[in-house]
């Protein structure tokens, strides 16, 4: 079974700090995707990265897929309290079909202001 | 354009009971998937639908059905509801279905089982 551990799974941190999140996994994906959701909604698509030691920035977001394509991490940079949300990771195989789309559990982040 | 729509929001049923969750995708797209969400469990893939087939399956019991419509409209339904089966519902469409393209989740229907 392929699975996707994500860490921590709780993160509570005040306003203007940094943060990373870990996604890591024993199988190798052709990419992995980023989400964030947030309190009564869907989650929504940060990024996809493909490419192994791929680096995306979103604003305050910084990306990376590790070079065996088996971890990702995101970092935030002065997190602010509309960061809250839980962020999961989603790990794809090339061809695939949604349905072969591994989730984390979520990274659950509090940031206070 | 319009995302992708939920109805209900929220339902709350008794055990035994059935329930039938809709989900209107994105204008154009074809895939439809289903997930179960629980605090314990996460993001769990329930079935996925292209051109009205079932085209994936994940790995949850028989109670839970799914069809759907030419328009790319879709249903799920859960019968004999257990208590375990309280969770947030959300569906997800994209174009194509492949594990590449961007899915667009709808905000769930929240489901409660008493």
């Amino acid at each position: 079974t392929q699975l996707l551990e994500q860490s921590p799974q709780f993160l509570s941190i005040q306003e203007g700090e940094n943060l990373t999140v870990y996604c890591n996994s024993s199988s190798v994906f052709s990419s992995l995707q980023w989400y964030r959701q947030e309190p009564g909604e869907g989650p929504v698509l940060l990024v996809t990265v493909v490419t192994g030691g791929e680096v995306k920035k979103l604003k305050r977001l910084t990306f990376q897929f590790g070079d065996a394509r088996k971890d990702s991490s995101l970092h935030i940079t002065a997190a602010q309290p509309g960061d809250t949300g839980l962020y999961l990771c989603a790990g794809a195989h090339y061809g695939g079909s949604q349905g072969n789309l591994i989730f984390g559990k979520g990274t659950k982040l509090s940031v206070k202001p | 354009k319009a995302g992708v729509t939920q109805t209900p929001r929220y339902l709350i049923k008794t055990r035994g009971q059935q329930v039938t969750l809709s989900c209107s995708p994105i204008s154009g797209h074809r895939s439809v998937s289903w997930y179960q969400q629980t605090p314990g469990q996460g993001l769990q893939f329930l079935f996925e639908y292209f051109s009205e087939t079932q085209r994936n399956k994940g790995n949850f019991p028989g109670r839970f059905s799914g069809r759907q419509f030419s328009n790319s409209r879709s249903e799920m339904n859960v019968s004999t509801l257990e208590l375990g089966d309280s969770a947030l519902y959300l569906c997800a469409s994209s174009l194509e279905g492949y594990s590449t393209d961007t899915q667009y989740f709808g905000p769930g229907t929240r489901l409660t089982v008493l």
